[in-house]
C-alpha cells in the first residue's frame, strides 16, 4: 500500500485565491509526523510545514496551513492568497518507524498559479 | 554552514559502469536519506541511515549500496549502472521535524 497518496497530479488556481492540496497517508504507528515540501522548477526541496500526530492544533506557517484530520488520515495543505511564485511541485511526506527513521514522500501535485 | 552538499550535479554513465554519489552535511544530523526522483514522480526512498555505522534499506534499494562511516558523509554507490537508474538523486539530512535536502544529482545511464 502507498504510504502517502496525493491524488491531484496538477492544479490551477487564480492569483490571490486560496488553494487546497490533498494528501492522505497510511500508517499503523501511533506516533508519526507529516510534512509538506515545495519543489520549484530549479529542483531544490523547500520545507514548508510540519504536523505531529499528537499535535492538537493544525499547523500554520505564514500563508501555509495544514488541515489535519487524523481519523480520515488526511493532511491537506492550504495556501492562502496564492502568488505567482507559488507555482511549483508540492510534496506531502511522512516520517514513521522507530525513532522516526523512515521518511516517505507522495507523488506530488503540480500547482500553477494564474495571473 | 553549507547544509547538505551533493556531488556531482550531473553525470552520464555507460551501462555497466560504476560510480559513487557523494553526500556530506555539516549540521551533525544523525538521520540521512537517499532518494531518487523519476520524471514527474515523487521521491522514492533508496536507503537511509540513523547514525554512523547504521544503514537500512528503503523502498527501492536494488542496484545500490551505501555506507556511513562518519556522521557527515553518506555516499551512494551504483555498482553496475543500468538505464533504469536514470533519475535525479537527492540526499537529505534530518533532525526532528525538519529535513534539509541537497541540490540533487542528475544521472543519465546510456
Amino acid at each position: 500500500a502507498q504510504k502517502i497518496t496525493q491524488t491531484q497530479p496538477g492544479m490551477f488556481v487564480q492569483e490571490k485565491e486560496a488553494v487546497t492540496l490533498d494528501c492522505t497517508y497510511d500508517t499503523s504507528d501511533p506516533s508519526y509526523g507529516l510534512f509538506w515540501y515545495k519543489q520549484p522548477s530549479s529542483g531544490e526541496m523547500i520545507f514548508l510545514i510540519y504536523q505531529g500526530s499528537y499535535d492538537q492544533q493544525n499547523a500554520t506557517e505564514g500563508r501555509y496551513s495544514l488541515n489535519f484530520q487524523k481519523a480520515r488520515k488526511s493532511a491537506n495543505l492550504v495556501i492562502s492568497a496564492s502568488q505567482l511564485g507559488d507555482s511549483a511541485m508540492y510534496f506531502c511526506a511522512m516520517r514513521e518507524g522507530p525513532n522516526f527513521n523512515k521518511f516517505y514522500f507522495g507523488s506530488g501535485t503540480k500547482l500553477n498559479v494564474k495571473p | 554552514n553549507a547544509g547538505v552538499t551533493q556531488t556531482p550535479k550531473f553525470r552520464i554513465l555507460k551501462i555497466g559502469q560504476s560510480m559513487t554519489l557523494q553526500c556530506t552535511q555539516d549540521m551533525n544530523h544523525n538521520y540521512m536519506y537517499w532518494y531518487r526522483q523519476d520524471p514527474g514522480m515523487g521521491l522514492k526512498l533508496i536507503y537511509y541511515s540513523v547514525g554512523a555505522g547504521i544503514t537500512d534499506k528503503g523502498e527501492v534499494p536494488n542496484g545500490y549500496n551505501v555506507s556511513r562511516s562518519t556522521t557527515e558523509d553518506f555516499p551512494l554507490r551504483l555498482e553496475l549502472a543500468a538505464p533504469s537508474q536514470t533519475s535525479v538523486y537527492f540526499c537529505a539530512a534530518r533532525v526532528n521535524t525538519e529535513a534539509f535536502f541537497g541540490q540533487g544529482t542528475r544521472l543519465t545511464v546510456v
